[in-house]
This record gives C-alpha cells, structure tokens and sequence, in this order.
C-alpha cells in the first residue's frame, strides 16, 4: 500500500543552524502538507501546498519556514535558523482530491 | 478560530465493550471531518473520512457520524480489542486550502 515517507527519523542540531526535513507523498497526491506536534501537545497545522505554491500557512509558519518541491517527488520543510522552540515531531501529509489526510511517520526535531 | 475539543481524555474499558468518542468543533463551515488514531511516538493513521455532505462513515468495526448543525462527531468502536488501544484524535478541515485543527485526543486503553 503506497504511504508517505520522512527523512530523517531523528534529527538533532545547534540552536541557530538550518535544517531540512525531507518527505516523499504518495506518487499520485497533488495536495501537501506539513504540521507538527510538540511533545504533549496538540498536532498543529504549519503549511498547505498545492500546484507549486503555498494554498494557507498557520502563524506559526514565519520567515523562518519555507517549503519546497525540488522534483516530482520530494516535497521539503526548511528551518533557517533552528530555536529551542522548534523542538518537536515534524509529520508530513498527503491527500489527493477527496482531501482525506495521509501522513508520514514524522521527523523528531531536537534543538540543542 | 477553530476549537476542537475531544472527550473523555482518556478511557479505559474491558475487552469486547463497545465505546463512543466524541468530538465537538466551534465552527460548523468545515469542509470535512477527520479521525486518526496515534499509537506512542508514530504517525497519525487515517480512519475515517467524513465529507460535510455525509452524515456518517463506516469502516470495519468503526462508524463516525458527523452533525455538522450541532458542531459533533462520534467515533463508535464495536467489540473493542487490545489492538485498538492508542490515542485518537479527530481534526477537521476548515477549507479546500487544506488546513485542519486537531482535537488533543482520547488515549483509549483496551485490557484484555
């Protein structure tokens, strides 16, 4: 059964540093996703992304965020300079027209 | 703002017991209604998908009804097992842009 995929599973870094999260959707979604969860915490929605540009990003998504889809098949979350805050489980999802939701198995985001 | 609200937190019941869970939502313009269940540090699995236009889903032992006018949805889990302890969480998509909000969940434990 296709599924969602994330890269890295852990990923620890210097407050101050750039990171990538990496995500593969489903081969034929056109609607992606990034939210994030704090451990304890609520899921929170980051960043929609459809047809090559952002559709509704949260306030929680500044300057500080950005989202790309370097090819037909990754779809990236970057961090510019990581704060402790950012300190979090970072999933990635899919959906394709029925906008039923898929997500990945997420990124565990550790700032030091 | 969008405030989804689950109870109970947490639930506790023998096996073979049938069980509801609730989700109540402020705003009642959603585009569709989501449940997920969220096993300890994993990603969130799909369950149900309930568009605005439906009344209720079925999925194996699991039905999700979806009263839009009162701003509820119910998760009904049938002969509960072992297998289905874990937290779940119900998130409603607000528009086609695609951002839900995420209740915090009900963490069900099923003892054999």
């Amino acid at each position: 059964e296709p599924e969602v995929t994330q890269t890295p599973s852990h990923q620890v870094t210097q407050m101050g540093q750039e990171v990538i999260l990496r995500c593969v959707p489903i081969s034929n979604h056109l609607y992606f996703y990034w939210y994030r969860q704090i451990l304890g915490q609520k899921v929170e929605f980051l960043v929609s992304f459809y047809n090559n540009e952002i559709s509704e990003k949260s306030e929680i998504f500044d300057d500080q965020f950005s989202v790309e889809r370097p090819d037909g098949s990754n779809f990236t979350l970057k961090i510019r300079s990581t704060k402790l805050e950012d300190s979090a489980m970072y999933f990635c999802a899919s959906s394709d027209t029925s906008l039923e939701q898929f997500f990945g198995p997420g990124t565990r985001l550790t700032v030091l | 703002k969008q405030e989804v609200t689950q109870i109970p937190a947490a639930l506790s019941v023998p096996e073979g017991e049938n069980l509801v869970l609730n989700c109540s939502f402020t705003d009642s313009a959603i585009y569709n209604l989501q449940w997920f269940r969220q096993d300890p540090g994993k990603g969130l699995t799909s369950l149900l998908l309930i568009q605005s236009s439906q009344r209720e889903q079925t999925s194996g032992r699991l039905n999700a009804s979806l009263d839009k006018s009162s701003g509820r949805s119910t998760l009904y889990i049938a002969a509960s097992q072992p297998g289905d302890s874990a937290t779940y969480l119900c998130a409603v998509l607000n528009t086609n842009a695609g951002k839900s909000t995420f209740g915090d969940g009900t963490t069900l434990t099923v003892k054999p």
